[in-house]
């Protein structure tokens, strides 16, 4: 089956700090790949997107690219702001699966910045 | 466009009691999600309703069902409520399936005494 890891929290980084958050997946189809941002108390949003090997998603000043080859979809931002302070989450769509819509997630990662 | 709106936000319930969440997607959407988050499960998908029909389920007891009407507009329903069925429930719209995103809810924030 399908299966998302990512890298357990709290990541706590100052502001203005590079941020990586690791996410690998395990797919029995080709899978799209995601990010959402929780934050308190609402939903999620999300954050930015890949459908396919070698693609780039961003938004924000967050980035991820889709690399098939190490199955991974990292997330990455240069410069972190306290306002990014979230709870960050990765997640994949299979798109061979004909049966429809189903998100698998990973178990989040929360990120705190200091000022 | 207005975003997913879910109905209500919080609810306690007893044990052994029943409930429906409401679920009103985007506009134009017809794919309706719902998952369950719980501090030790995490995100756990429940099912999925496109065009009223369950297209897809996931690895719940009988007790959580859910429909869909002909205006998209989606509910769940947990009968018999346990402790365990205390956490967030959120629903999510699509147009379609596989590479479209899914745009989520605020959540109802269900309680269990």
């Amino acid at each position: 089956g399908n299966s998302v890891t990512q890298m357990e929290g709290p990541v706590t980084l100052s502001e203005e700090a590079f941020l990586t958050i690791n996410c690998t997946y395990t797919a029995t189809g080709y899978p799209s790949l995601f990010w959402y941002v929780q934050y308190p108390g609402e939903g999620l949003q999300l954050l930015l997107k890949a459908t396919k090997a070698d693609d780039k998603g961003s938004n924000k000043g967050f980035e991820a690219t889709y690399r098939k080859e190490t199955t991974s979809f990292h997330l990455e931002k240069g410069s972190v702001q306290v306002s990014d302070s979230a709870v960050y989450f990765c997640a994949l769509s299979d798109r061979n699966n004909n049966a429809g819509n189903m998100l698998t997630f990973g178990g989040g990662t929360r990120l705190m910045v200091k000022p | 466009k207005a975003g997913v709106t879910q109905t209500p936000r919080y609810l306690i319930k007893t044990r052994g009691q029943q409930v429906t969440l409401s679920c009103s997607p985007i506009s134009g959407h017809r794919s309706v999600s719902w998952y369950q988050q719980t501090p030790g499960q995490g995100l756990q998908f429940l099912f999925e309703y496109f065009s009223e029909t369950q297209r897809n389920k996931g690895n719940f007891p009988g007790r959580f069902s859910g429909r869909q009407f002909s205006n998209s507009r989606s509910e769940m329903n947990v009968s018999t409520l346990e402790l365990g069925d205390s956490a967030l429930y959120l629903c999510a719209s699509s147009l379609d399936q596989g590479a479209y995103e899914q745009y989520f809810g605020p959540g109802t924030r269900l309680t269990v005494t």
